[in-house]
């Protein structure tokens, strides 16, 4: 079945520095990929996404890079800050018949440590 | 531009009871998602609608959950009854573009906390 997972549920990286996220997916039809950051009694917020034409694109200090070939998504970010330590989700959107679905995956903690 | 609106933040209710979430989506969005979230997990879809009418609810549990959105805009989620392991957010997102479009932007509400105790 449809599966979309993390590597590290954990992730501390001094402030300043650049953090990667990993994530795993298992539904090779998929063609559209999301990073979504998750603040503490927020809901989620779209940061970059990805179509699955694509292997790399670039934001404001983010980026993210696909393969295909072992199924895996990366979310880079560049000089982090203390306001970007929150959870953050990969999710892949699959269509079916016209219709999209959104399926997230378990979710990285990031802590930016002063 | 306002966000999704939820309420309430915060519920606490014994099992058993009845419980209900309000939605108002961004003005204009086409597309209302139902998202429940269970503690250290993503979010998983309840259900989606186009409009007034049901996309997906193929992950509602339709024996103690319903939903409605009758007049297209603002839209409700009831549990009755409800059981412990309903304890998590729900989240409600909307997005502009209609069902079937290639790619389409999700946007999250704050959420509503339920306790089943």
């Amino acid at each position: 079945g449809e599966s979309v997972g993390l590597h590290l549920p954990t992730l501390s990286v001094q402030e300043g520095d650049n953090s990667i996220i990993n994530c795993a997916y298992s539904n090779s039809a998929s063609d559209y990929f999301i990073w979504y950051k998750q603040e503490s009694g927020k809901g989620p917020q779209f940061i970059i996404d990805i179509r699955s034409n694509m292997d790399k694109r670039q934001g404001q200090r983010v980026t993210v890079l696909l393969n295909k070939t072992v199924k895996h998504l990366s979310l880079q970010i560049a000089a982090t800050q203390p306001g970007d330590s929150a959870v953050y989700f990969c999710a892949e959107k699959i269509s079916n018949f016209g219709n999209e679905k959104l399926t997230f995956g378990t979710g990285t903690r990031l802590t930016i440590i002063p | 531009e306002a966000g999704v609106a939820q309420s309430p933040r915060y519920k606490i209710i014994e099992k058993r009871q009845s419980v209900a979430f309000w939605c108002n989506p961004i003005s204009g969005h086409a597309t209302l998602y139902w998202y429940q979230q269970i503690l250290g997990q993503g979010p998983k879809l309840l259900i989606q609608f186009q409009n007034n009418g049901v996309v997906d609810d193929s992950q509602l549990p339709k024996d103690r959950f319903s939903a409605e959105r009758l007049k297209g805009v603002d839209s409700t989620l009831k549990i009755q009854p409800a059981k412990l392991e309903d304890s998590a957010v729900y989240l409600c997102a909307s997005s502009p573009r209609l069902a079937g479009a290639r790619t389409d932007t999700q946007y999250f509400g704050p959420g509503t906390r339920l306790t089943v105790l």
